[in-house]
């Protein structure tokens, strides 16, 4: 079976450019999670999604980023303009339903910095 | 709103020795609780979870966890570490309805040949 996938894994830009990630989560599976990891504040949930609508934005730091589902089988994460304070690892999450007691299947993540 | 904590962000451990990672939640409705890991440069992988059937849960790898619900904790074990152990493990919580899930910091495990 196909695991969540995200592109790229590795991004090095300089600030102020525009950055997409893009994630295209397991088949059948109705939620999608973005998430952020750093050293310093840990794993925080961005935004997620239930059938392409967002649910819960409210861990988005700033106007600086978007996220947008248009199917089933794809979601952009944008940052612009980017920032070096941008620089994380930054994980795709699906999981299968809403009932709380499905686990989250991640990517492998992309791994940002910003110059 | 729910949380765990997972108290000392490195453990070290001997290869053979028993492996125990504390995880303590709080939260104010039945709680469904997860242990994953994550290895160097991959994403987090589920090791278990608890949805309010048998207590004692058995994992991947060799782990399984308790739920005890009057100390509020589901802590992770393993008899006996292997070198293949060596990674971060995440406790975290959520609850009927809600798929948001609520992680602690952390566990970084080392394992001492």
């Amino acid at each position: 079976d196909a695991g969540v996938i995200q592109s790229p894994r590795h991004e090095v830009t300089e600030m102020g450019q525009e950055v997409t990630l893009r994630c295209k989560p397991i088949s059948g599976h109705n939620s999608l999670f973005w998430y952020r990891q750093t050293m310093m504040r840990g794993l925080e949930l961005l935004i997620y999604f239930n059938n392409n609508v967002p649910i819960d934005d409210s861990g988005m730091p700033e106007d600086r980023f978007s996220a947008k589902m248009p199917n089933a089988s794809f979601s952009t994460l944008k940052i612009q303009p980017s920032e070096p304070r941008d620089s994380a690892v930054y994980f795709c999450a699906s999981s299968p339903g809403r009932g709380g007691n499905q686990p989250q299947h991640f990517g492998d993540g992309t791994r940002l910095s910003i110059l | 709103a729910q949380s765990v904590t997972q108290l000392g962000s490195h453990v070290s451990v001997s290869e053979g020795a028993l492996v125990l990672l504390r995880c303590n939640y709080s939260s104010s409705v039945p709680p469904y609780l997860f242990w994953y890991v994550q290895y160097p440069n991959q994403g987090l992988q589920l090791l278990l979870k608890y949805t309010s059937a048998a207590t004692l849960v058995k994992g991947i790898n060799g782990f399984e966890a308790e739920f005890k619900k009057s100390e509020t904790s589901f802590h992770l074990t393993k008899p006996s570490a292997h070198m293949s152990d060596a990674a971060e493990y995440f406790c975290a919580v959520s609850s009927y309805g809600n798929n948001r899930l609520a992680f602690g910091k952390g566990n970084q495990v080392v394992v001492i040949p």
